[in-house]
């Protein structure tokens, strides 16, 4: 079984320019998280969903959009990216939002 | 002051010790979540507890849900328990809250 599966590992943009990390998980997992993890601040969440059409905000939103079209797929784009938003991203999901959390293996996002 | 304390921060313990690290939180909560991050940086969940108290070999994670704190055991600690443990809270409305976390090393 892949489990939770995060693309890309390694990725550098300039300022201003637009990606998509991409979540995936093959488990039938109802409840998908993003979570950002920055020295000093330990993890935060930045969005989650409960179930495919459902999503919503965590504790740092702000300069990151989701969607959740299917029940396997939990993408996170940044619509123009930041300095600020250099930093290791982490994807979860879980078979409900009070389950056992299983983590991909994070992404590592630099941005010039 | 963060919503989730961790205690110690740093912990170095000799192999085969008893370890405890301590979790306090100041919402309330629908779950507790321990995770262990590896020095590579990959995070894998330990325990979900939401009362009582659990046991997975030689790990054990318990609740206090009145006075609002979590422990996390470790008996015969080995070298290869080595890692940061993160103590991680589910709200009631769903938003997760993350501890700093405790950077455990254990010397042979």
């Amino acid at each position: 079984n892949a489990g939770v599966t995060q693309t890309p590992k390694f990725q550098v943009l300039k300022t201003g320019q637009s990606m998509t990390l991409q979540c995936a998980q093959d488990m039938n997992h109802e409840y998908m998280s993003w979570y950002r993890q920055d020295p000093g601040m330990g993890l935060r969440l930045i969005h989650y969903s409960v179930g495919a059409g459902i999503t919503d905000q965590g504790e740092v939103p702000n300069g990151y959009n989701v969607s959740r079209s299917t029940t396997e797929d939990f993408p996170l784009r940044l619509l123009s990216a930041a300095p600020s938003q250099t930093s290791v991203y982490f994807c979860a999901s879980g078979r409900d939002e009070t389950g056992e959390l299983f983590f991909g293996e994070g992404s590592r996002l630099t941005v010039l | 002051k963060n919503e989730v304390e961790q205690s110690p921060q740093n912990l170095t313990a000799q192999e085969g010790e008893f370890i405890t690290i301590n979790c306090s939180y100041s919402v309330g909560i629908s779950a507790l979540h321990w995770l262990q991050q590896h020095p590579g940086g990959g995070i894998v969940s330990l325990f979900m507890l939401s009362s009582g108290k659990k046991k997975h070999g030689r790990l054990i994670a318990t609740i206090n849900i009145q006075e609002k704190h979590s422990s996390l055991h470790i008996t015969a600690s080995h070298p290869r328990d080595s890692a940061v443990y993160i103590c991680a809270v589910k709200s009631n409305n769903n938003d997760m809250r993350f501890g700093a976390g405790t950077r455990l090393t254990v010397k042979p």
